[in-house]
């Protein structure tokens, strides 16, 4: 099984900062990284896929970035909604796997 | 719009046995590959199982000949069968959909439903 390791598993910004979590896979993977943002009580929202496309309806300030084992989820300038859990998910095979998650705090 | 409305979810002792669905609307059904994933409490995301849209399953070691994923694509509904229930299968289960026909990324999810398995 690929293991995914997300770093940090939580971090604290303020509104404007940029934030940067990484993701890193046990074997290589390609492209095949997506990522997920995850508020109190909701269900995952798809953000990035194929690690660097951006999913529709996402706003722009967030990317992705990174292939092979080393991968990247940013926001460029938080905003207050964006105070939340991120997940990264390899897609390379099965089963799927899912880094730990990133607690994103003020 | 797509929706995927998860239900079934209960208080179970160990070794019971509980059906979850999720009901599908607002894309083709049939057509799309669909997975549950579970969440523990507090914890992160586990992949649980994938059927493709033509009845090819997939399964998490952990569930593997405990459950049982299934479709009924002229009700657009997908079915969790969960038998020898544990524990640790204590769990908010979310039915989500596939952009691939296996192994993808879950671009829509249900808002999952609770499965308590306890004593």
């Amino acid at each position: 099984d690929i293991q995914m390791t997300q770093s940090p598993s939580s971090l604290s910004a303020s509104i404007g900062d940029r934030v940067t979590i990484t993701c890193r896979a046990s074997q290589s993977i390609s492209s095949y990284l997506n990522w997920y943002q995850q508020k109190p009580g909701k269900a995952p929202k798809l953000l990035i896929y194929a690690a660097s496309s951006l999913q529709s309806g996402v706003p722009s300030r967030f990317s992705g970035s990174g292939s092979w084992t080393d991968f990247t989820l940013t926001i460029s300038s938080l905003q207050p909604e964006d105070f939340a859990t991120y997940f990264c998910q390899q897609s390379s095979s099965i089963p799927l796997t899912f880094g730990g998650g990133t607690k994103v705090e003020i | 719009e797509v929706q995927l409305l998860e239900s079934g979810g209960d208080l179970i002792h160990p070794g019971g046995s509980l059906r979850l669905s999720c009901a599908a609307s607002g894309f083709t059904f049939s057509n799309s590959a669909m997975s549950w994933v579970r969440q523990a409490p507090g914890k992160g995301l586990e992949w649980v199982s994938s059927i493709t849209g033509d009845g090819r399953t997939y399964y998490a070691d952990s569930v593997k000949g405990r459950f049982t994923i299934s479709r009924d694509n002229s009700k657009n509904t997908l079915s969790l069968q969960m038998n020898s229930l544990r524990v640790e299968d204590t769990a908010l289960y979310y039915c989500a959909r596939l952009t691939l026909a296996v192994a993808g990324d879950f671009d829509y999810w249900g808002q999952g439903t609770l499965v308590t398995v306890s004593s």
